[in-house]
């Protein structure tokens, strides 16, 4: 089974200018979180989509938005982008809704440099 | 904001050694997981541990809970290099939004030395 595949694996990008980033979950996999992973503030939580919605949130601005698809690929866009949204974004797949007990699978991650 | 603190945050030891790494969270919890993560990738699922459980153990790694104390240590018994990496305990925290979210503690960088 293919894993959790994230692209692109490497981007730069300018102040101001806007990204997306891809992610495809494991085949059959319904459920995605996204994360955001800086040397200052480590992990984070960004937000969770299930059956092309989003279900959860993490504390970001609105300049952070994402959708599922109906194949339950997902994309997150970054508008405006500041020096500090540089970091590596990490996307994770499930089975099925998140419940207790369900472990998460990542992908390798995008790097997202701004300049 | 963390729920998760691993202590400590780096740990050098030579092949072969047993590495323990420590995490303490702040609120109750379903259960608590670590996770790997190699330079600059993605994180890798090593174990989950649920809240009525009090050890685990896969292969080379044990895996303890102490609810009444909300930490949790990981055990890397016989070292290798290849064990060099970045660790994180993660648990489902309640966010402002009511639901669970995977919420990551700031890690332990373990280096291996052959």
């Amino acid at each position: 089974k293919a894993g959790v595949t994230q692209t692109p694996r490497y981007l730069i990008k300018t102040r101001g200018q806007q990204v997306t980033l891809s992610c495809s979950p494991i085949s059959g996999h319904r459920s995605v979180s996204w994360y955001q992973q800086t040397p200052g503030q480590g992990l984070q939580f960004l937000f969770e989509y299930f059956s092309e919605t989003q279900r959860n949130k993490g504390n970001f601005p609105g300049r952070f938005s994402g959708r599922q698809f109906s194949n339950s690929r997902s994309e997150m866009n970054v508008s405006t982008l500041e020096l500090g949204d540089s970091a590596l974004y990490l996307c994770a797949s499930s089975p099925d809704r998140p419940k207790p007990n369900t472990e998460a699978f990542f992908g390798q991650g995008t790097r997202l440099t701004v300049v | 904001s963390q729920q998760g603190e691993e202590d400590p945050q780096a740990l050098s030891i030579q092949e072969g050694e047993n590495a323990t790494m420590n995490c303490s969270y702040k609120t109750s919890i379903n259960n608590l997981q670590w996770y790997r993560q190699n330079s600059g990738r993605g994180l890798v699922h090593l174990i989950l541990i649920r809240s009525n459980e009090r050890e685990k153990h896969s292969g080379r790694l044990r895996v303890t809970l102490d609810t009444s104390k909300k930490s949790s240590s990981l055990l890397i018994t016989a070292s290798r290099a290849a064990d060099t990496a970045s660790y994180f305990c993660a648990t489902d925290l309640i966010m402002d939004t009511g639901r669970r979210a995977l919420t990551f503690g700031s890690g332990t960088r373990l280096q291996v030395q052959p």
